[in-house]
């Protein structure tokens, strides 16, 4: 089945700094989705990015398909960006089934 | 809208006992999706449901099963509860387009299941 390889796997950032999250997958996909999972455990949907760039405020998100990987950009980190973000790829064939990776853990200390 | 919605939040069942787990997807939602996640293993897929169909299974035992109604509401039972089974189990929805890739999918806030 598809791999999905997040890096790094630990990040500890001062605030303000600003940081880059890394998603590899082993194949191709129709959908890719970034989430962001908050201390009560909801997974919060950042960006749905099956390619190209998308921005929202302090995050941005490009996703090059043809190479199979994405980023994640945190810019100006804030404490409340700290948890555990993940990546998660949809593989072809008609269903909704997400394959994530492990997930970054980012600590953004005051 | 109002998003996802699971129910328990929290619950702590005996080894050998049985739970049910309950999801109201987004409203015009009808695919649900269903996670585990544990530390160990990460978040694994268990299955989908879409117009009361389970469309996808994952790897898990017979004991985890599931069913949607006709209102898109979806339920998760885990029977004859193992220790490793303690996890949070979160549900997603979407507006699946068949014969379409490609949609955006919402969690809810999670069932954390304790079993001791």
């Amino acid at each position: 089945g598809i791999q999905v390889e997040q890096s790094p796997p630990d990040l500890i950032l001062q605030e303000g700094a600003n940081s880059t999250l890394r998603c590899n997958f082993s194949d191709s996909v129709n959908n890719l989705q970034w989430f962001h999972q908050n201390p009560w455990g909801q997974l919060i949907n950042l960006f749905y990015i099956p390619s190209g760039t998308k921005q929202n405020g302090r995050l941005s998100a490009t996703t090059v398909a043809t190479e199979r990987y994405s980023l994640l950009y945190i810019s100006s980190s804030q404490t409340t960006d700290s948890g555990v973000y993940f990546c998660a790829v949809e593989v072809p064939g008609g269903s909704e089934k997400l394959v994530f990776g492990k997930g970054t853990k980012l600590t953004v200390n005051p | 809208k109002a998003g996802v919605t699971q129910t328990p939040r929290y619950l702590i069942k005996t080894r050998g006992q049985q739970v049910t787990l309950s999801c109201s997807p987004i409203s015009g939602h009808r695919s649900v999706s269903w996670y585990q996640q544990t530390p160990g293993q990460g978040l694994q897929f268990l299955f989908e449901y879409f117009s009361e169909t389970q469309r996808n299974k994952g790897n898990f035992p017979g004991r985890f099963s599931g069913r949607q109604f006709s209102n898109s509401r979806s339920e998760m039972n885990v029977s004859t509860l193992e220790l490793g089974d303690s996890a949070l189990y979160l549900c997603a929805s979407s507006f699946l387009n068949l014969g379409h890739s490609g949609n955006t999918i919402y969690f809810g806030e999670g069932s954390w299941l304790t079993v001791v």
